[in-house]
Parts: C-alpha cells; structure tokens; sequence
C-alpha cells in the first residue's frame, strides 16, 4: 500500500534555531517527492520537488534531502522565523500518476 | 496571473443541507483535482475532472458526492444532505493540460463545518 509517514507529528522551536523533519515513504513506482508548506488556513505551497537521481535541494533556508534507498527524506529549516510556523507536508507522486500520496504533515510552532 | 481561488472559505451548513463548492483553476489550467483534508489527516484524493469530463472519481463517496467542471463557470463539488462527518477542509488544485508532471497548484480551501 502506498503511504507516505512523517515525522515529529508536531515540533516547537525557538527563533533562530535549526530543525529537520522527517519522511518515510512506501509509494512505488517513485516519481518525485515534494514538501509543501500549509500556512494556518492556506492551501499547500510547494517548497521542494526531488526526483530520484537528485540527494539535495535547497529553496532559501529549505534544504531537502532523498536518499531513494531507504525510501526517506528530510526536510531542514536553518535559521528558522516566526513566519515558518506551518504544517510541512511530504508528497509523494507515484509513477505518472495523478494521485499524489500526501503524508499527514509535520505542525512546526517557531516561538520568539 | 491569479492563482485557484475557491469560495467560500467558510462554509456552514446544517445536517441534511446541501454544500456546493466553487473551484476557479488558474489561467490556462483544465485539469482540476479535489482533495479532502479532515482534522489531523492528511489530504485524500477525491476527484479528478477535465473540462466536461471526469477523468476519476474513485476517491469520491459514491453517494451524496457530485463533482463537475462545465465548460464554461468554475468547477463545483456538490454535497447533498450533509452529516457531521462531512466537515472538513476541501481543497482544489489545478494543472495545465500537456506536456507537464502534473505539478498541481492548490486553492485556499472551503471549510465546511455541519452542525
């Protein structure tokens, strides 16, 4: 069964600091990975999109990793803001399929 | 160029009502997809519409459920005699029509609430 899991469910974080979400994926055949952000009452917001020759992408203080070995990829915020307080959404395309397998989403709070 | 826009927002509606929902995609996109997020879940695939097609409805409850995209208006996700297990936040997303990864661009959102 495809399915996509991440990792914390939630995190807080003060300004400034560093953190790194999680995602674990069982969706085959691999297509691409993406992160989304979710503002509080928004739609999803693309970040990120990885294919499966790609290890590393970067979007300003987003930085994705894929390892598509072990079928994980993380998500890190460096330097993080007040405005990165979201929920961060792995998705997962399977094949040429239009139905994209969307993982629960990690609820990030940056506190001051 | 404005991106998908959905309205309402907000929705309330109480049991046994009926819910529409309006999609708008972007300029130039004819494919919409409907999504449904209830609370600490992830988004489900509902729909998948073309201009005066449904291309997949197998996410879709088969009953109470509709969904089409005319040619001409906006597409609408209609719910007939709404039950509380319908709210929710429904999201449409939209992609052009060839030649690309199906990259989808998502609306707002409606969140439907039936007291």
């Amino acid at each position: 069964k495809n399915q996509v899991e991440q990792s914390p469910q939630s995190l807080i974080i003060l300004e400034g600091k560093n953190c790194t979400l999680q995602c674990n994926y069982t969706v085959s055949p691999f297509s691409n990975l993406r992160w989304y952000k979710q503002d509080t009452g928004r739609g999803p917001v693309s970040l990120t999109i990885m294919t499966f020759s790609e290890n590393t992408k970067s979007n300003g203080r987003y930085t994705a990793t894929l390892d598509a070995d072990t079928k994980q990829s993380s998500l890190h915020i460096t330097a993080s803001q007040l405005s990165d307080s979201a929920s961060y959404i792995c998705v997962v395309r399977p094949g040429s399929s239009y139905k994209l397998i969307f993982g629960s989403g990690t609820r990030l709070l940056v506190r001051p | 160029n404005a991106g998908v826009m959905q309205n309402p927002r907000h929705l309330v509606r109480r049991r046994g009502q009926e819910a529409r929902l309006r999609c708008s995609p972007m300029k130039g996109h004819s494919h919409v997809y409907w999504y449904r997020q209830l609370p600490e879940e992830g988004l489900k695939f509902m729909v998948y519409l073309q201009k005066e097609n449904i291309i997949d409805e197998s996410g879709m409850p088969k009953e109470r459920f509709s969904a089409e995209f005319p040619k001409e208006g906006p597409s609408i996700l209609r719910i007939q005699q709404v039950v509380r297990g319908d709210s929710a936040a429904y999201f449409c997303a939209s992609s052009p029509p060839t030649g690309s990864s199906y990259e989808q661009y998502f609306g707002p959102g409606t969140r439907l609430t039936v007291t």
